[in-house]
């Protein structure tokens, strides 16, 4: 059963760049046909999709985050990665790594447990 | 504010049954977008509950129905349990916005 994990800074400060990282377990990144995913919820609010990458490498973004955001592969060790820059208040929120399925509209089947990253001065 | 609108809130009684509506536009659901549907228990990550519009993963009751029509999702539950009681959220594409999008999320309380 696939299983990702979620890892990384949780308090930062304002203008600092978030880094997390999914590992992923009982699947492997590269065999296609998935869209790799970071999506994350503020506190008490909804969820925002922030963009995926297939295992060709190619990325999508959400064009709100776009000049913000990079979400890279480490297919060595089966996991991969979002970096968020200039990071603000409005970035705190719950982060999920997720699995999507390769649709236009992908189907998130797939979710880490979350972790909280937090943006205090 | 979400491009798909939802209801902050439904209620209903054990046994009843509610409908969730997700409304969009001609650049997301009217363009023919799939609408997925996912459940989220507080403190836990969501789970897919309905797929493609109208299709129901392994393991979920048929209590839970989506449906689609014109620039409009609708989630039904049937037989409201309290443990149903759950954060619902729809998701689909926005081609404007050349997105994927995601409802505000409703919060069902069964009474």
């Amino acid at each position: 059963q696939l299983q990702l994990q979620e890892s990384g800074s949780g308090l930062l400060k304002p203008s600092q760049t978030l880094s997390l990282t999914c590992a992923v377990s009982g699947g492997s990144i590269m065999s296609g046909s998935y869209a790799w995913s970071w999506i994350r919820q503020p506190p008490g609010k909804g969820l925002e999709w922030i963009g995926y990458m297939f295992d060709s490498g190619s990325t999508y973004y959400n064009p709100s985050l776009k000049s913000r955001v990079t979400i890279s592969v480490d297919r060595s060790k089966n996991q991969f990665s979002l970096r968020l820059s200039s990071v603000t208040a409005a970035d705190t929120a719950v982060y999920y790594c997720v699995r999507g399925g390769r649709q236009l509209v992908p189907l998130f089947d797939s979710w880490g447990q979350g972790t909280l990253v937090t943006v205090s001065s | 504010q979400s491009v798909l609108t939802q209801p902050p809130s439904v209620s209903g009684a054990p046994g009843q049954r509610v409908t969730i509506s997700c409304s969009g536009s001609s650049s997301n659901i009217g363009a023919g977008y799939a609408v997925h549907w996912y459940q989220q228990f507080p403190g836990t990550a969501p789970k897919v509950l309905i797929a493609g519009n109208d299709k129901r993963p392994s393991g979920v009751p048929d209590r839970f129905s989506g449906s689609k029509s014109g620039t409009s999702a609708s989630l039904v539950i049937t037989g409201l349990r309290p443990g149903d009681e759950a954060d619902y959220y729809c998701q689909s594409y926005d081609s404007s916005l050349r997105a994927s999008i995601f409802g505000g999320g409703t919060k069902l309380t069964v009474l």
